[in-house]
């Protein structure tokens, strides 16, 4: 089975603090995607990466910035943090085939509380 | 801006009845459509891909994917209360750089009244 782990599920931070969001997965998959989940929007795509080093920006990656220096992790990192980035932070990973047949499993999620 | 769209709901059925959930796309060049379920508090996990027009069966759930009128459903028979979540309509997007892309609906919340 496709295991894909957040750091944390629940976190508070302070506005203007740095934040980590660690996401690893354990079956050697190309792809990894961040998202955030907000009541009426839906999913939004962050970031994505489809090789070590390689990232692509989503449809809102202001105020985020990704790293993907192992394969099986990718970070996402909030640089200063403001309270409209309270939300549900999904990580998701697939295994990168041609065609685009593929699943994404995500990870459990992370709920992120800006003060 | 390519788009998915499902209805909100909450769409009420009672037990044992056919619960049909609907989604359509704007993208013509989208060629794969996944189905996934979201319990409340919970991530996202997938009940069904489809990529060729017509229907795919599996247990209780049957995917149905019509191309040229750009929708795809989802029906759930013998709809049980367990089936209460939300039901999440994700479509592939031609990568125009790396890889492909989901785009999802907002999601349609199904309740199942026992």
């Amino acid at each position: 089975d496709v295991k894909v782990t957040q750091s944390s599920r629940y976190l508070v931070k302070r506005t203007g603090e740095k934040v980590f969001l660690e996401c690893v997965q354990d079956m050697d998959h190309e792809n990894m995607f961040w998202y955030r989940q907000d009541p009426g929007l839906g999913l939004r795509l962050i970031y994505f990466s489809y090789d070590v080093k390689m990232k692509e920006k989503g449809d809102i990656p202001e105020g985020y910035s990704v790293s993907r220096e192992k394969k099986e992790r990718f970070s996402l990192i909030l640089e200063s943090a403001s309270t409209n980035q309270t939300s549900m932070y999904l990580c998701a990973s697939s295994l990168g085939i041609a065609g685009g047949q593929e699943t994404q499993y995500f990870g459990p999620g992370t709920r992120l509380l800006v003060l | 801006q390519k788009e998915v769209e499902q209805n909100s709901g909450p769409l009420s059925v009672p037990e044992g009845a056919i619960a049909s959930l609907n989604c359509t796309y704007s993208d013509r060049g989208s060629q794969s459509f996944f189905w996934y379920r979201q319990y409340s508090g919970k991530s996202p996990e997938l009940i069904m891909s489809i990529y060729s027009n017509g229907d795919k069966e599996d247990g209780r759930f049957t995917a149905q994917l019509n191309k040229a009128s750009q929708y795809v459903s989802l029906l759930i028979r013998d709809s049980q209360p367990s089936d209460s979540a939300t039901y999440l309509c994700a479509v592939n997007s031609p990568p125009t750089s790396g890889t492909y892309k989901y785009i999802f609906g907002t999601g349609t919340r199904l309740k199942v009244l026992a």
